[in-house]
């Protein structure tokens, strides 16, 4: 079975420091891999999505990147945090195919930014 | 893809069913309806989707209307642990299959 990873899953950094996210799923090939937000008391906003590696698609402007080094591999990335990058950070995935495309997500982490 | 439109927040009885309806009128012929919920603090739990047929499996039932138009998402003997965020989305399974949430239904199951 499919099963997916986040680490880490509480992160306090001060601001002006790097971040590294890191997402791994296990049990598939080739599946489109995604980075989501939700800020406190906000709904959940899509920010980068991977169909394959080194391909990268951003949804929004931002303070953050991400890489897809390998197949299930992706990683959230900032050179400098912002008070405003406070928020839970979720990795997702999903693999294309007949009947719709369920994505699933991870358990998520917790970004604090002081 | 399609917007939809849910109920702020919905209040169920324990034991009972909880009904939560989907507005997606502008949906198009290769738009599947998806639902998710989210418990306070962790991450999005998938449901159930479907596309035009009515669907069930043991969490819930789907009820799609003829036209695609709305839909309902039935818990069949809610629980407490059923209180969550429930969220109604309308996505297209061609290219990357990104799911746009908005603000969701919060299902309150009450003893």
């Amino acid at each position: 079975s499919q099963t997916i990873h986040q680490w880490p899953a509480t992160l306090v950094q001060p601001v002006g420091s790097p971040l590294s996210l890191e997402c791994t799923v296990e049990g598939t090939s080739n599946p489109n891999l995604y980075w989501y937000r939700q800020a406190a008391g906000r709904g959940l906003q899509l920010l980068f999505y991977s169909v394959g590696i080194g391909q990268i698609s951003s949804e929004v402007p931002q303070n953050l990147s991400a890489s897809r080094p390998q197949d299930r591999q992706f990683i959230l990335s900032s050179k400098k945090l912002l008070l405003s990058d406070s928020g839970f950070y979720l990795c997702a995935w999903s693999v294309r195919g007949a009947g719709g495309n369920t994505i699933y997500f991870g358990e998520g982490s917790w970004l604090t930014v002081v | 893809d399609a917007k939809t439109t849910q109920p702020t927040s919905m209040d169920c009885a324990e034991g009972r069913a909880a009904n939560l309806p989907c507005n997606h009128s502008t949906i198009s012929g290769n738009e599947y309806v998806y639902w998710y919920r989210q418990i306070h603090s962790q991450g999005p739990q998938y449901i159930i989707h479907g596309l035009k047929n009515n669907e069930t499996n043991e969490m819930a039932s789907l009820i799609i209307t003829e036209d695609r138009k709305s839909s309902t998402l039935i818990l069949p003997h809610a629980t407490l642990r059923d209180t969550a965020v429930y969220y109604c989305i309308v996505s297209s399974s061609q290219g990357a299959q990104k799911l746009v949430f908005g603000q969701g239904t919060r299902l309150t199951i009450n003893p």
